[in-house]
């Protein structure tokens, strides 16, 4: 079993949809981390927390720490919201524990 | 803020040849800086971990002489793959330790946007 989790893996929403992909980790953490990779490769850091919610634009990171779980949020998609969304644990240390990402797809 | 390139973006090369590829911090300096190697549709593997003016650590498995790296300097690293194979093709993705500031205690990675490499 990963270290980190995610789903769904493979997500399709239409346009103006709410979305939410959910992350559970199994190790403590130190940080939260949500990546977005574009269809090209480049990879955008979207947020790093550590307790509670952040909010940029339509995009919200929330996390239980006692829970172990985190959930990105997307609000009124997209389809330049379209892809491969990482959630990533930092525990103890520099290194990221990925998880396996969700590829987003959403239509017009 | 926090920008890291990476050059080139995309390199097709003959095998046996190397290939040397540039990750820069642009507007901020990165004591530590990571190399990944991403598979189709896999998640990232890191590589090895730099820090400026000293050796690499590298992951369990991957080879140091085939993979050689160095970051000379707070802004710049580079990834040299040694005489490239077909099974080298892969996408490399560099990300740089951020310049802090969030009151964590480790920083967050910025992320370059990758070299697709192409071994003949």
């Amino acid at each position: 079993k990963n270290e980190v989790e995610q789903s769904p893996q493979n997500l399709t929403a239409q346009e103006g949809e709410f979305i939410t992909i959910n992350c559970s980790y199994s190790v403590g953490i130190s940080a939260l981390h949500w990546l977005q990779q574009h269809p090209g490769g480049g990879i955008v850091s979207l947020f790093m927390l550590s307790s509670g919610k952040k909010k940029h634009g339509r995009l919200i990171a929330t996390i239980n720490i006692q829970e172990k779980h985190s959930s990105l949020h997307i609000t009124a998609s997209h389809p330049r919201d379209s892809a491969v969304y990482i959630c990533a644990a930092t525990s103890g240390t520099y290194k990221y524990i990925f998880g396996t990402g969700t590829r987003l797809k959403v239509l017009a | 803020g926090a920008v890291v390139s990476q050059h080139p973006s995309r390199v097709i090369c003959k095998s046996g040849t190397s290939v040397k590829i540039e990750c820069r911090s642009l507007d901020f300096q990165a004591t530590t800086m990571f190399w990944y190697r991403q598979f189709p549709k896999k998640s990232l593997m890191l590589m090895a971990t730099s820090n400026e003016g000293s050796k690499a650590t590298y992951e369990q498995g991957v080879e140091k002489d085939k993979f050689l790296i160095n970051h000379a300097s707070l802004t710049l690293s580079t990834l040299t793959v040694t005489s490239a194979h077909p099974e080298d093709s892969s996408f490399y993705i560099c990300s740089a330790d951020g310049p802090g500031g969030g009151g964590l205690p480790y920083n967050e990675q910025f992320f370059g946007p990758g070299t697709r490499l192409t071994v003949l």
